[in-house]
């Protein structure tokens, strides 16, 4: 069964440095891959997603993410962080060809320091 | 574009009712929805998979006649609890499937928030 490991229950950091997010995922071929963020109360917003191609991935609010198939990861990275980042992410992977049935990581609560 | 919304967004009810979630794709068509649970400071549960015309397929540990899912229509799902209790507290997010070129992609809804008093 596939399954999607996010290391860092909270992370905090101070506006303006950099964020990394990590994700490992456990499948016996790659995935599709993605990132949500959810506000407190709120439901999912798709930041970005992989599918194929290029291993780095553009996404909405100035997001990226790369896939790495050696290290089965797909960690998410912003180079500045803004206070409104503060939130939920969810790392997510889906089969390839089983309907987009998504299945999520723990989740990772970013805090971000004035 | 791909909405889903779903309704109500917050709802509190007594021990013992009923509650209808609705989960609406409302500008595409969507034969198959997924609805999700999540429990505090918790990942997202997959809790079954709504089927316009058929059955819903439930998660290993959902209790069908628990969480009554319904799909009659392209556009329309909904996530009844039954006989709620306050452990069936928690926030339901669905999902709607949506083919995009050559693949499917899902979009969320906004989430409801029960809370069974």
């Amino acid at each position: 069964a596939q399954s999607v490991t996010q290391p860092d229950i909270h992370i905090t950091v101070s506006e303006g440095a950099s964020l990394e997010l990590r994700c490992n995922y456990s499948y016996g071929a790659t995935p599709y891959l993605f990132w949500y963020v959810q506000s407190p109360g709120q439901g999912l917003q798709l930041l970005l997603k992989y599918f194929s191609g290029d291993t780095l991935v553009q996404g909405i609010k100035g997001f990226e993410a790369e896939f790495k198939r050696s290290q089965s990861s797909f960690n998410l990275r912003k180079p500045s962080v803004h206070w409104s980042d503060a939130a939920e992410y969810f790392c997510a992977v889906a089969k390839r060809n089983a309907g987009n049935m998504l299945t999520f990581g723990g989740g990772t609560r970013l805090m971000v320091k004035p | 574009g791909a909405v889903v919304s779903q309704h109500p967004s917050r709802v509190i009810c007594k021990s013992g009712t009923s509650v209808k979630i609705e989960c609406r794709s409302l500008d595409f068509q969507a034969t198959t929805m997924f609805w999700y649970r999540q429990f505090p400071k918790k990942s997202l549960m997959l809790m079954a998979t709504s089927n316009e015309g058929s059955k819903a397929t439930y998660e290993q540990g959902v209790e069908k006649d628990k969480f009554l899912i319904n799909h009659a229509s392209l556009t329309l799902s909904t996530l009844t609890v039954t006989s709620a209790h306050p452990e069936d507290s928690s926030f339901y997010i669905c999902s709607a499937r949506k083919r995009i070129q050559d693949r499917e992609e899902a979009f969320f809804g906004q989430g409801t928030r029960l809370t069974v008093v």
